[in-house]
Protein backbone atom coordinates (compact mmCIF):
# COMPACT_ATOMS: atom_id res chain seq x y z
CA UNK A 1 0.00 0.00 0.00
CA UNK A 2 1.07 3.02 -0.46
CA UNK A 3 2.42 5.71 2.04
CA UNK A 4 4.07 8.90 3.08
CA UNK A 5 5.76 9.59 6.15
CA UNK A 6 6.74 13.28 7.76
CA UNK A 7 8.76 11.90 11.14
CA UNK A 8 8.88 14.91 12.49
CA UNK A 9 5.81 17.15 14.08
CA UNK A 10 7.67 20.03 14.20
CA UNK A 11 11.11 21.83 12.92
CA UNK A 12 12.33 25.12 14.36
CA UNK A 13 15.10 26.93 12.67
CA UNK A 14 16.85 30.32 13.06
CA UNK A 15 16.21 32.97 10.45
CA UNK A 16 18.60 32.52 7.55
CA UNK A 17 19.40 29.26 8.13
CA UNK A 18 19.29 26.55 6.15
CA UNK A 19 16.22 24.47 6.91
CA UNK A 20 14.88 20.68 5.81
CA UNK A 21 11.87 18.94 6.73
CA UNK A 22 11.86 15.32 5.90
CA UNK A 23 9.68 13.02 3.29
CA UNK A 24 9.46 9.34 3.08
CA UNK A 25 7.42 7.18 0.77
CA UNK A 26 6.10 4.18 -0.07
CA UNK A 27 4.59 2.90 -3.16
CA UNK A 28 4.22 -0.22 -5.25
CA UNK A 29 5.54 1.51 -9.05
CA UNK A 30 6.85 5.03 -9.74
CA UNK A 31 6.13 7.54 -7.62
CA UNK A 32 5.10 11.47 -8.06
CA UNK A 33 5.58 13.49 -5.24
CA UNK A 34 4.23 16.62 -4.34
CA UNK A 35 4.99 19.38 -1.56
CA UNK A 36 2.24 21.61 -0.09
CA UNK A 37 2.16 24.48 2.46
CA UNK A 38 -0.98 25.44 5.03
CA UNK A 39 -1.09 28.69 6.59
CA UNK A 40 -3.58 29.27 9.38
CA UNK A 41 -7.20 28.44 8.34
CA UNK A 42 -6.14 28.58 4.77
CA UNK A 43 -6.36 25.85 2.12
CA UNK A 44 -2.70 24.26 0.91
CA UNK A 45 -0.48 25.49 -1.33
CA UNK A 46 1.15 24.05 -4.16
CA UNK A 47 5.02 23.84 -3.94
CA UNK A 48 6.57 21.91 -6.09
CA UNK A 49 6.75 18.14 -7.63
CA UNK A 50 8.95 15.56 -9.47
CA UNK A 51 7.35 13.85 -11.85
CA UNK A 52 10.99 12.63 -13.57
CA UNK A 53 14.30 13.78 -14.68
CA UNK A 54 16.24 15.75 -12.75
CA UNK A 55 16.40 14.09 -9.11
CA UNK A 56 16.99 18.35 -7.73
CA UNK A 57 13.48 20.01 -8.04
CA UNK A 58 12.87 23.76 -7.64
CA UNK A 59 9.55 25.07 -6.85
CA UNK A 60 8.22 28.28 -5.23
CA UNK A 61 9.18 30.50 -2.92
CA UNK A 62 12.73 29.43 -3.08
CA UNK A 63 11.90 25.84 -1.61
CA UNK A 64 13.70 22.93 -3.65
CA UNK A 65 13.46 19.57 -3.23
CA UNK A 66 15.60 16.11 -3.88
CA UNK A 67 14.28 12.89 -5.02
CA UNK A 68 16.48 10.06 -3.41
CA UNK A 69 15.40 6.84 -5.18
CA UNK A 70 17.49 4.38 -3.27
CA UNK A 71 16.44 5.84 0.24
CA UNK A 72 12.97 6.71 -0.71
CA UNK A 73 12.77 10.31 0.39
CA UNK A 74 12.15 13.86 -0.90
CA UNK A 75 13.35 16.21 1.35
CA UNK A 76 11.68 19.81 1.05
CA UNK A 77 14.68 22.46 1.38
CA UNK A 78 15.76 26.44 1.34
CA UNK A 79 18.82 27.60 1.79
CA UNK A 80 17.89 30.48 4.03
CA UNK A 81 14.93 30.55 5.71
CA UNK A 82 12.42 33.23 6.27
CA UNK A 83 9.83 33.83 9.58
CA UNK A 84 7.31 34.11 6.65
CA UNK A 85 7.74 30.49 6.11
CA UNK A 86 6.62 29.51 9.19
CA UNK A 87 3.63 27.38 8.08
CA UNK A 88 2.57 23.61 7.69
CA UNK A 89 4.16 21.54 5.08
CA UNK A 90 2.55 18.55 3.40
CA UNK A 91 3.92 15.67 1.67
CA UNK A 92 2.24 14.10 -0.67
CA UNK A 93 2.58 10.98 -3.15
CA UNK A 94 0.87 9.55 -6.13
CA UNK A 95 1.53 6.17 -7.50
CA UNK A 96 1.45 6.06 -11.28
CA UNK A 97 0.21 2.32 -11.77
CA UNK A 98 -2.86 2.72 -9.12
CA UNK A 99 -6.10 5.28 -9.53
CA UNK A 100 -5.73 8.64 -9.35
CA UNK A 101 -5.50 8.57 -4.97
CA UNK A 102 -2.99 11.14 -4.04
CA UNK A 103 -2.06 9.95 -0.01
CA UNK A 104 -0.27 13.13 1.61
CA UNK A 105 1.60 12.54 5.23
CA UNK A 106 0.57 14.24 8.37
CA UNK A 107 2.64 17.58 7.95
CA UNK A 108 5.45 18.88 9.62
CA UNK A 109 5.22 22.53 11.43
CA UNK A 110 7.68 24.79 10.48
CA UNK A 111 8.66 27.61 13.12
CA UNK A 112 10.97 30.04 11.77
CA UNK A 113 12.58 31.69 14.65
CA UNK A 114 13.60 35.39 14.26
CA UNK B 1 -9.24 34.58 -11.60
CA UNK B 2 -9.66 30.80 -12.15
CA UNK B 3 -9.74 29.29 -8.81
CA UNK B 4 -12.02 26.85 -6.44
CA UNK B 5 -14.68 28.38 -4.43
CA UNK B 6 -16.04 26.75 -0.98
CA UNK B 7 -18.91 28.11 1.06
CA UNK B 8 -19.35 28.87 3.90
CA UNK B 9 -16.41 29.20 5.18
CA UNK B 10 -17.70 28.57 8.95
CA UNK B 11 -20.20 26.69 9.68
CA UNK B 12 -22.43 25.63 13.07
CA UNK B 13 -24.76 22.65 12.94
CA UNK B 14 -26.96 20.79 15.52
CA UNK B 15 -26.59 16.97 16.71
CA UNK B 16 -28.97 15.42 13.92
CA UNK B 17 -28.50 17.84 11.21
CA UNK B 18 -27.76 16.93 7.63
CA UNK B 19 -25.43 20.23 6.10
CA UNK B 20 -23.88 20.83 2.39
CA UNK B 21 -20.88 22.57 1.82
CA UNK B 22 -20.17 23.54 -1.68
CA UNK B 23 -17.45 23.85 -4.11
CA UNK B 24 -17.22 25.19 -7.17
CA UNK B 25 -14.35 25.17 -9.23
CA UNK B 26 -14.21 27.41 -12.67
CA UNK B 27 -10.45 25.63 -13.75
CA UNK B 28 -12.11 23.36 -16.46
CA UNK B 29 -10.52 20.41 -14.33
CA UNK B 30 -12.04 17.24 -14.79
CA UNK B 31 -11.27 15.66 -11.23
CA UNK B 32 -12.20 16.91 -8.18
CA UNK B 33 -11.76 15.87 -4.14
CA UNK B 34 -12.65 16.23 -1.12
CA UNK B 35 -10.46 15.87 2.46
CA UNK B 36 -10.92 16.17 5.70
CA UNK B 37 -8.37 17.89 8.11
CA UNK B 38 -7.39 17.22 12.15
CA UNK B 39 -5.44 18.44 13.98
CA UNK B 40 -1.97 16.04 13.72
CA UNK B 41 -3.95 13.43 11.03
CA UNK B 42 -3.07 14.99 7.84
CA UNK B 43 -5.26 14.99 5.33
CA UNK B 44 -7.76 12.19 4.88
CA UNK B 45 -9.66 11.63 1.49
CA UNK B 46 -13.81 11.14 1.76
CA UNK B 47 -14.18 11.39 -1.59
CA UNK B 48 -13.42 11.67 -5.22
CA UNK B 49 -14.80 12.22 -8.76
CA UNK B 50 -12.92 11.97 -12.28
CA UNK B 51 -16.02 12.79 -14.28
CA UNK B 52 -19.37 14.38 -14.06
CA UNK B 53 -22.03 11.96 -13.16
CA UNK B 54 -18.98 9.24 -11.35
CA UNK B 55 -17.41 9.46 -7.90
CA UNK B 56 -15.94 6.84 -5.79
CA UNK B 57 -15.49 6.60 -1.78
CA UNK B 58 -12.36 7.66 -0.11
CA UNK B 59 -11.11 6.41 3.05
CA UNK B 60 -13.47 8.19 5.09
CA UNK B 61 -16.59 8.14 3.17
CA UNK B 62 -18.79 6.75 6.16
CA UNK B 63 -21.11 9.60 7.07
CA UNK B 64 -20.24 11.79 4.03
CA UNK B 65 -22.67 11.97 0.64
CA UNK B 66 -21.58 13.76 -2.40
CA UNK B 67 -23.15 14.61 -6.18
CA UNK B 68 -21.57 15.15 -9.32
CA UNK B 69 -24.27 16.85 -11.76
CA UNK B 70 -21.65 19.29 -13.51
CA UNK B 71 -17.97 19.36 -13.99
CA UNK B 72 -18.04 22.45 -12.14
CA UNK B 73 -19.47 21.97 -8.66
CA UNK B 74 -18.99 18.98 -6.12
CA UNK B 75 -20.73 19.66 -3.14
CA UNK B 76 -20.04 17.43 -0.02
CA UNK B 77 -23.33 16.52 2.29
CA UNK B 78 -22.41 15.81 6.23
CA UNK B 79 -25.09 13.58 6.74
CA UNK B 80 -26.33 12.80 10.38
CA UNK B 81 -25.06 9.11 10.24
CA UNK B 82 -21.22 10.88 10.49
CA UNK B 83 -20.23 10.26 14.49
CA UNK B 84 -17.67 12.66 14.42
CA UNK B 85 -18.14 15.77 12.01
CA UNK B 86 -16.14 18.80 13.63
CA UNK B 87 -13.58 19.34 11.51
CA UNK B 88 -12.03 21.65 8.74
CA UNK B 89 -12.83 20.18 5.16
CA UNK B 90 -11.05 21.16 2.00
CA UNK B 91 -12.14 21.05 -1.74
CA UNK B 92 -9.60 20.09 -4.53
CA UNK B 93 -9.67 19.75 -8.16
CA UNK B 94 -6.81 18.17 -10.55
CA UNK B 95 -6.64 18.29 -14.61
CA UNK B 96 -7.27 14.81 -15.26
CA UNK B 97 -6.76 11.63 -13.68
CA UNK B 98 -3.42 9.26 -13.96
CA UNK B 99 -1.25 11.87 -15.23
CA UNK B 100 1.05 14.88 -12.72
CA UNK B 101 -1.56 17.14 -12.17
CA UNK B 102 -0.98 19.20 -8.43
CA UNK B 103 -3.86 19.83 -6.79
CA UNK B 104 -5.68 23.07 -6.36
CA UNK B 105 -6.87 23.76 -3.15
CA UNK B 106 -9.68 25.74 -2.27
CA UNK B 107 -9.65 28.17 1.37
CA UNK B 108 -11.86 25.22 3.40
CA UNK B 109 -14.77 25.68 5.18
CA UNK B 110 -14.41 24.72 8.89
CA UNK B 111 -17.71 22.51 10.27
CA UNK B 112 -18.59 22.82 13.89
CA UNK B 113 -21.07 20.44 15.35
CA UNK B 114 -22.65 22.02 18.60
Amino acid sequence: AQSVAQPEDQVNVAEGNPLTVKCTYSVSGNPYLFWYVQYPNRGLQFLLKYITGDNLVKGSYGFEAEFNKSQTSFHLKKPSALVSDSALYFCAVRDRGRDDKIIFGKGTRLHILP
Amino acid sequence: DGGITQSPKYLFRKEGQNVTLSCEQNLNHDAMYWYRQDPGQGLRLIYYSQIVNDFQKGDIAEGYSVSREKKESFPLTVTSAQKNPTAFYLCASSIGTGITGELFFGEGSRLTVL
